[in-house]
């Protein structure tokens, strides 16, 4: 599978615990980006890396939240002292550069979907 | 600020007819659009692209149109098929970071 994979697909924990999310771009993809998605909206940004560089973060992303792409490869993101307003899927999407050139979009992986109790 | 809008939260057609999704945009700097599918429990799925130096684009069943001086798009899809039946996302890049800008999403239903 050369797919955009992520991991765990769901997680359940308690209110104030820290989750970490794996995600594995496309292994030539440059780009990486992680988007949350609420029930009846759409996906919304979270953060961009190109390579390791983490080079924009959305206001969304709290001060609870870090991501981090430590070889231009994998990402992971952490939430610490998670909250029930935290509960959404987790998408994580790549792309090898300027997408439009080619006429596609960014590439999603199945989603992590977190539950806070 | 909702930059990307699709007005209709859901839409239902009969098998073997069009079905059309629209989606209006608020910001006159977006110059390429992109149409999403996506089923339960997994991620969005690239369906279709357009430039905004095109005002259509197909690819088989589907086609995208884009009037610019109303800020609007749509996706045609003919025939629709039971296996269309899914939300589908207009979305534009909002930079030349490839941040996509998603609308809420409309659900189609095809139903047989």
């Amino acid at each position: 599978d050369t797919g955009v994979s992520q991991d765990p697909r769901h997680k359940i924990t308690k209110r104030g615990q820290n989750v970490t999310f794996r995600c594995d771009p496309i292994s030539e993809h440059n780009r990486l980006y992680w988007y949350r998605q609420t029930l009846g909206q759409g996906p919304e940004f979270l953060t961009y890396f190109q390579n390791e560089a983490q080079l924009e973060k959305s206001r969304l992303l709290s001060d609870r939240f870090s991501a981090e792409r430590p070889k231009g490869s994998f990402s992971t993101l952490e939430i610490q002292r998670t909250e029930q307003g935290d509960s959404a899927m987790y998408l994580c999407a790549s792309s090898l550069g300027w997408f439009g050139q080619a006429g596609t979009g960014l590439f999603f992986g199945s989603g992590t979907q977190l539950s806070v109790l | 600020d909702q930059q990307v809008k699709q007005n209709s939260p859901s839409l239902s057609v009969q098998e073997g007819r069009i079905s059309i999704l629209n989606c209006d945009y608020t910001n006159s700097m977006f110059d390429y659009f992109l149409w999403y599918k996506k089923y339960p429990a997994e991620g969005p799925t690239f369906l279709i692209s357009i430039s905004s130096i095109k005002d259509k684009n197909e690819d088989g069943r589907f086609t995208v149109f884009l009037n610019k001086s109303a800020k609007h798009l749509s996706l045609h899809i003919v025939p629709s098929q039971p296996g269309d039946s899914a939300v589908y996302f207009c979305a534009a890049p909002s930079s030349n970071t490839g941040k996509l800008i998603f609308g809420q999403g409309t659900t189609l239903q095809v139903k047989p």
